[in-house]
C-alpha cells in the first residue's frame, strides 16, 4: 500500500539559515510527488512536484526538492529561510500505476522561522 | 492567487439548517474535488467529479450532498449537520481526475470555514 511520512511535526530555523522539511514515501511503482504549503487560515498552495526527469525540482518562493529513489525521499529545501515561510507544509504522493491512484497526504510539518 | 474561488468564506449554521457551499474554476479543468480539513491535519478527500460525473464518494454521510452543475461549478449542499462537521471545506480542481495516469496538479481554493452550532 502506498504511504507518505513526514517524520517531523515541527521544524524551527533561524531566518537566513537553510531549511529542510523531510518526506519519505512508499509506493509500488514510480511515484508522483508533491509539496503544498498552507499559511495560517488559508487554503493549500501548490509549491512543486516531481513526475519524471531531473531529480532536482524547483518551485515557487525559492523552494526546491530533490527526488531520491534509493532513499525513497523527497525533501523540501530552501537555501535561506524567511519569517514569511512559517507555515504548515504537506508532502503528498500518488502512484499512477497502482490500484489506488488517489493523492495520499503526509501528516504535515509545521515550519517556524525565527527572526 | 488561486484560480479556484469558493463562497462563502465563513458559514455558521444550526443543526437543522440547509446551506450550500459553492466553488468555481475557470482553468478548463475536468476534475473537481471536495476535501474536508480539520485544524493542522491533512485534507481528507470527500468527493471527486470527473467530466461532471461523480467518480469518487469516500463514504461521506448523506447529510453532505455534492452537485456539479457544469464543468466549472461545484456545490456542496449541507443539511442536518453535526457539530463535529465543523471544519475547513476545500474545493479543488485538476486537469484530469485520479483515474488518469498523468501527474496533473490539484489546485485548491481558499476554503470555506464552516461552524455548526
Amino acid at each position: 500500500a502506498q504511504s507518505v511520512a513526514q517524520p517531523e511535526d515541527q521544524v524551527n530555523v533561524a531566518e537566513g539559515n537553510p531549511l529542510t522539511v523531510k518526506c519519505t514515501y512508499s509506493v509500488s511503482g514510480n511515484p508522483y510527488l508533491f509539496w503544498y504549503v498552507q499559511y495560517p487560515n488559508r487554503g493549500l498552495q501548490f509549491l512543486l512536484k516531481y513526475i519524471t526527469g531531473d531529480n532536482l525540482v524547483k518551485g515557487s518562493y525559492g523552494f526546491e526538492a530533490e527526488f531520491n529513489k534509493s532513499q525513497t525521499s523527497f525533501h523540501l529545501k530552501k537555501p535561506s529561510a524567511l519569517v514569511s515561510d512559517s507555515a504548515l507544509y504537506f508532502c503528498a504522493v500518488r502512484d499512477p500505476a497502482g490500484n489506488n491512484r488517489k493523492l495520499i497526504w503526509g501528516l504535515g510539518t509545521s515550519l517556524g522561522v525565527n527572526p | 492567487d488561486t484560480e479556484v474561488t469558493q463562497t462563502p468564506k465563513h458559514l455558521v449554521m444550526g443543526m437543522t439548517n440547509k446551506k450550500s457551499l459553492k466553488c468555481e474554476q475557470h482553468m478548463g479543468h475536468r476534475a473537481m474535488y471536495w476535501y474536508k480539513q480539520k485544524a493542522k491535519k491533512p485534507p481528507e478527500l470527500m468527493f471527486v467529479y470527473s467530466y461532471e460525473k461523480l467518480s469518487i464518494n469516500e463514504s461521506v454521510p448523506s447529510r453532505f450532498s455534492p452537485e456539479c452543475p457544469n464543468s466549472s461549478l461545484l456545490n456542496l449542499h449541507l443539511h442536518a449537520l453535526q457539530p463535529e462537521d465543523s471544519a475547513l471545506y476545500l474545493c479543488a480542481s485538476s486537469q484530469d481526475g485520479p483515474d488518469s495516469y498523468s501527474g496533473n496538479t490539484i489546485y485548491f481554493g481558499e476554503g470555506s470555514w464552516l461552524t455548526v452550532v
